[in-house]
């Protein structure tokens, strides 16, 4: 079955560090583009970046450039999306969704969903 | 950037035709997709492409574009139906994403 798990709920402080993962499995993992989504609670889907993981070739939305990093342990069939100094405006739910075809020619498909992270920012 | 703008809610009766619209400039070059996010879960891609619906989702799904205009449209909607439906496509201006805002479709 092809599947990306996500890692399980995090609760911080503001100011602390936080990295979350999305394992792939079932597939060649090294083929397709993952892509980070954050839903804010009760908004909707936003965008926030793209990695590949054979290269770590990566794009960030500008809404999020410079807020979290992007990074990948192929080895391990592994996506991370990590923050260096959270805020309580981080507070969402994280997906990571695998990009369905390449990224330049691609109709910006995600065909397969992680389950979720909830992240909790509060002092 | 671009941006995608649907209806915050529509409704429809139980069996009936719904459709709910998507519009943005990208879409006059970029098909848009479509998801279904059901309460307390991930999204699922729903609609791809010109009109295609990955294995195991019903035919009562259809897409459909016009101008910058793209539409998901449920004949005969069901009770399971009722969740929140977002497209998306990419950016005209570069390799970025676009989703649109989400319609909370409401069946009655």
């Amino acid at each position: 079955e092809v599947q990306l798990v996500q890692s399980g709920a995090e609760v911080k402080k503001p100011g602390k560090s936080l990295k979350i993962s999305c394992k792939g499995s079932g597939y060649s993992f090294t083929s397709y583009w993952i892509a980070w989504v954050r839903q804010m609670p009760g908004k909707g889907l936003q965008w926030m970046a793209i990695i590949h993981p054979d290269d770590s070739d990566t794009r960030y939305s500008p809404s999020f450039q410079g807020q979290v990093t992007l990074s990948v342990d192929k080895s391990i069939s592994t996506a991370y999306l990590q923050w260096s100094s959270l805020k309580a405006s981080d507070t969402a739910i994280y997906y990571c969704a695998r990009l369905w075809g390449p990224l330049d020619t691609s109709g910006m498909v995600f065909d397969i969903w992680g389950q979720g992270t909830m992240v909790t920012v509060f002092s | 950037s671009s941006e995608l703008t649907q209806d915050p809610a529509v409704s429809v009766a139980l069996g009936q035709t719904v459709r709910i619209t998507c519009q943005g400039d990208s879409l006059r070059n970029y098909y848009a997709n479509w998801y279904q996010q059901k309460p307390g879960q991930a999204p699922v891609l729903l609609i791809y492409g010109k009109n295609n619906r990955p294995s195991g989702i019903p035919d009562r799904f259809s897409g459909s574009r016009s101008g910058n205009t793209t539409s998901l449209t449920i004949t005969g909607a069901q009770a399971e139906d009722e969740a929140d439906y977002y497209c998306n496509s990419r950016d005209s201006s570069d390799n970025h994403v676009v989703f649109g805002g989400g319609t909370k479709l409401t069946v009655l």
